[in-house]
């Protein structure tokens, strides 16, 4: 069976700070996707990144960076520099080859305190 | 840029009745999918639908939900009798293509079930 886990509920910090948010995933299936979605607290989903599971090269995208080990079943999402923009909650979500699903994770919460 | 219009953004209704929440897709998809979001939960998955007709949906998908895409444009959720429980965030979504293409979520619509 599939699922996320995004042990992080809450996590604060001050303005500046990097910041890493983990997902751990599970998956039976060799071909699978990642995603990151963020959660403003206006509400709506927010696409940040897919991976699919024949690439685990590191992306980074300005001040996002995402950290994908296989052997590890991890999916880490790394924020440099934080933001108060930057505050909401993240969803690490998990999609296998044969389901047309997302299963996501509880969410964590980041707070950037200026 | 292109995005996903879900209406309204807040539904009050009573236990019992019957109501429907429309979304616009992305006007060149050809996938989209429903999702329900419990205050403070996860996001949870409902069904998806493609060529006009459902490709795959959840144990919550029971018999007290359908789907609909009436036109071309606007893909709809009926709920038949609401119950206190289905009070949640209800995300609309749409992808280009086959599944593992990105899917892009609407602002959500938020239903009170009093």
């Amino acid at each position: 069976a599939q699922k996320v886990t995004q042990a992080q509920t809450e996590i604060s910090v001050v303005e500046k700070e990097d910041v890493t948010l983990d997902c751990v995933y599970e998956t039976r299936d060799t071909t699978y996707y990642l995603f990151w979605y963020k959660q403003p607290p206006s509400g709506e989903l927010v696409f940040l990144i897919r991976r699919n599971s024949f690439d685990e090269q590191n992306e980074i995208s300005g001040r996002y960076s995402w950290n994908f080990q296989k052997s590890t079943s991890s999916f880490n999402f790394t924020i440099t520099a934080s933001q108060v923009v930057d505050s909401a909650v993240y969803f690490c979500a998990l999609s296998e080859r044969g389901s047309e699903k997302l299963v996501f994770g509880k969410g964590t919460k980041l707070t950037v305190n200026p | 840029e292109p995005e996903v219009t879900q209406t309204p953004s807040h539904q009050v209704t009573q236990m019992g009745q019957e109501v429907i929440l429309r979304c616009v897709p992305i006007s060149n998809h050809l996938y989209f999918y429903w999702y329900r979001q419990i205050l403070g939960q996860k996001v949870e998955f409902l069904v998806s639908f493609y060529n006009n007709e459902i490709s795959e949906k959840s144990e919550i998908f029971d018999d007290q939900f359908s789907v609909e895409r009436p036109d071309g444009s606007n893909f709809t959720l009926k709920i038949r009798s609401t119950k206190l429980e289905d009070s949640a965030m209800y995300f609309c979504a749409s992808s280009e293509g086959e599944s593992k293409n990105i899917q892009y979520f609407g602002a959500g619509t938020r239903l009170s079930v009093l």
